[in-house]
């Protein structure tokens, strides 16, 4: 079936830091790819998302880009911020499968 | 506003004590979803609702049930909780088109059985 791995955490970095999160998935056909952040007492929220492959997803500074030849994936920032602190989650939805695959979180602190 | 609404947020119950958790969206979409959020594992859908009436078994449905009789609200019903249900549980919703477009997120619940 199809999965999600995506990189441990915690994650800590100091603010105006790079930041990447690994995201590899396995899945038949052609997925659909997403990035969802949690801040803390709230539900997910859409990150950003791409549907096919080379597809950027961006938003709020942060990008990802579809690697079908790599099943990848990874969502960067340039620069982080204190505010950008949360759980990050990658997620695929494929077609047939009226569900998201989620990974298990990536939790992001950024330190002043 | 639009939103996904959940109710309780919080709740600690006891072993057997049947349960219901309420989801209700004012956005008029018509999937809604059901998941369950656990350390190290992620979120695991339970069940879904592609329409009124319309629902189906997610990846872990034992020990719930769901109904749908109206677009707007989306129940999650325990009807003998046990312990291994306790859980971060997130509504969602989104527009036609299903689990391709974005999910709105409730706040989640969160449910200790003890």
């Amino acid at each position: 079936g199809d999965s999600v791995t995506q990189m441990e955490g915690p994650v800590t970095l100091s603010e105006e830091a790079f930041l990447t999160i690994n995201c590899t998935y396995t899945a038949t056909g052609y997925p659909s790819l997403f990035w969802y952040v949690q801040y803390p007492g709230e539900g997910l929220q859409l990150l950003l998302k791409a549907t096919k492959a080379d597809d950027k997803g961006s938003n709020k500074g942060f990008e990802a880009t579809y690697r079908k030849e790599t099943t990848s994936f990874h969502l960067e920032k340039g620069s982080v911020q204190v505010s950008d602190s949360a759980v990050y989650f990658c997620a695929l939805s494929n077609f047939g499968n009226e569900k998201l695959t989620f990974g298990t979180g990536t939790r992001l602190t950024i330190i002043p | 506003e639009a939103q996904v609404t959940q109710n309780p947020r919080y709740l600690i119950t006891v072993t057997g004590k049947k349960l219901t958790v309420t989801c209700s969206q004012n956005m008029n979409h018509e999937y809604m979803s059901w998941y369950r959020q656990d350390p190290g594992l992620g979120l695991r859908q339970i069940y879904y609702s592609m329409n009124v009436e319309v629902t189906d078994k997610g990846d872990v449905p034992e020990g719930y049930k769901v109904s749908r009789k109206e677009k707007r609200n989306f129940p999650l019903i325990l009807e003998s909780p046990s312990p291994n249900q306790t859980s971060l549980y997130f509504c969602a919703s989104s527009s036609g088109g299903g689990i391709a477009q974005p999910q709105h997120f409730g706040d989640g619940t969160r449910l200790s059985i003890l």
